[in-house]
């Protein structure tokens, strides 16, 4: 089973934007476009902030856009707020309706 | 308005078995989507336990499949985690949430349900 990398930690002062990669398998991420992102804060449930790579649930800010290129998935936050501090996580989904984790990356708002 | 809610002891045995229960309401767990189980450990990040579509077929992780059965109760509109031969490494927040087959993402989510193995 592959798994997914994403970087341990990332910071930005307001108002920057900043970048959180997830890279995976080639034979997962580059054949399939179901990347999904999910924020979490302290002793919450996860909130989902985009799927299918690129695509926004109602309510979810603007500032928040997905993209990917060949086996590496992104989530960029512009215009960061205080309030976007939080743990982040991608998933994908992979042959044998296999979902997979990345181990998460903290966002700290200086 | 879809919700889940998750309930089950929040304390087990070492080498007992695990059982956890999602309450969904809003949607019949039988008309679509998938029904996930996912655990996260103190202070550690999200582990995908395993999957029950709304036909009845399941997939599970397979670092967990060995010891894990999904099923579903449709005349309760809820669907359940076992997990059996547990060590203290099963401690975790256990969330339950909606997959989105078209996509495979997960939302919404239950709140989560906190489970201690210990003697």
């Amino acid at each position: 089973q592959s798994a997914l990398t994403q970087p341990a930690s990332v910071s930005g002062s307001p108002g920057q934007s900043i970048t959180i990669s997830c890279t995976g398998a080639a034979s997962d991420l580059n054949v399939y476009n179901y990347v999904s992102w999910y924020q979490q804060h302290p002793d919450k449930a996860p909130k989902l902030i985009i799927f299918a790579v690129t695509k926004r649930p109602s309510g979810v800010s603007t500032r928040f856009s997905g993209s990917k290129s060949a086996n590496t998935a992104s989530l960029t936050i512009s215009g960061l707020q205080a309030e976007d501090e939080a743990d982040y996580y991608c998933s994908s989904y992979t042959r044998g309706n296999i979902l997979l984790f990345g181990g998460g990356t903290k966002l700290t708002v200086l | 308005q879809v919700q889940l809610q998750e309930s089950g002891p929040g304390l087990v045995r070492p080498s007992e078995t695990l059982s956890l229960t999602c309450a969904v309401s809003g949607y019949s767990i039988t008309n679509g989507f998938h029904w996930d189980w996912i655990r996260q450990s103190p202070g550690k990040g999200l582990e995908w336990i395993g999957s029950l579509w709304h036909s009845g077929t399941t997939s599970y992780n397979p670092s967990l499949k060995s010891r894990v059965t999904i099923s579903m109760d449709t005349s309760e509109n809820q669907f359940s985690l076992k997990v059996i031969s547990v060590t203290a490494a099963d401690t975790a927040v256990y969330f339950c949430a909606r997959g989105v087959i078209a996509a495979h993402y997960f939302d919404p989510w239950g709140q989560g349900t906190l489970v201690t193995v210990s003697s």
